[in-house]
């Protein structure tokens, strides 16, 4: 596609759910990263795939969070025994050379 | 974690003038991003400045890299209502984790 699209831009869920976000990137892009945004923060880097293998996942802040990227393309970040501290916006950008593209992110908010 | 921090951290300015930004990181690294994000949602690419660059300029934005300080600076010049929005500086260290770092941003307001 013309751009990076994150489904869904909103989520809202409840304590101890299950949540799938995912990310469709620039067609022909090899890298995707995850971030996370907190109001008022900058993004933190959470996992990055080069083509389909998680070549660094040591942002992702515990086990409870985990990220597949099965043909590279598509991601899906998953998350399971949701918290309310895990309430925030998810963004998802891809690359090629230089630079990020980033998706609109999903806000994930946890009741 | 956060390897860079942006001061001010928030600045509000009257259209038309001059809005700086700066940004310190902590490590060596192999080049620098500028990027803006309206309304806590997708970040948009505003300029890259390499290390081994000083200065780079786009239209009104003026970028200035200090290796040796390790600091960057954005100055966007007769600033526009439009350009009210988060701006963050990102970093691709030298070590090899071939990931962008951001720093926490600066708010600009810029009133009409």
């Amino acid at each position: 596609g013309a751009g990076v699209s994150q489904t869904p831009s909103n989520k809202v869920t409840e304590k101890g759910k299950y949540v799938e976000l995912r990310c469709d990137p620039i067609s022909g892009h090899t890298a995707l990263y995850w971030y996370r945004q907190s109001l008022g923060q900058g993004p933190e880097f959470l996992i990055y795939f080069q083509g389909t293998g998680a070549a660094d996942d040591s942002g992702l802040p515990n086990d409870r969070f985990f990220a597949v990227r099965p043909e590279g393309s598509v991601s899906t970040l998953k998350i399971q025994r949701t918290e309310r501290g895990d309430s925030a916006v998810y963004l998802c950008a891809s690359s090629f050379h230089d630079g990020y593209t980033f998706g609109s992110g999903t806000r994930l908010t946890v009741v | 974690s956060q390897q860079g921090e942006e001061d001010p951290q928030a600045l509000s300015i009257q259209e038309g003038e001059n809005a700086t930004m700066n940004c310190s990181y902590k490590t060596s690294i192999n080049n620098l991003q500028w990027y803006r994000q309206n309304s806590g949602r997708g970040l948009v690419h505003l300029i890259l400045i390499r290390s081994n660059e000083r200065e780079k300029h786009s239209g009104r934005l003026r970028v200035t890299l200090d290796t040796s300080k390790k600091s960057s600076s954005l100055l966007i010049t007769a600033s526009r209502a439009a350009d009210t929005a988060s701006y963050f500086c990102a970093t691709w260290a030298t070590s090899g984790t071939y990931k962008y770092i951001f720093g926490t941003g600066t708010r600009l307001k810029v009133l009409a």
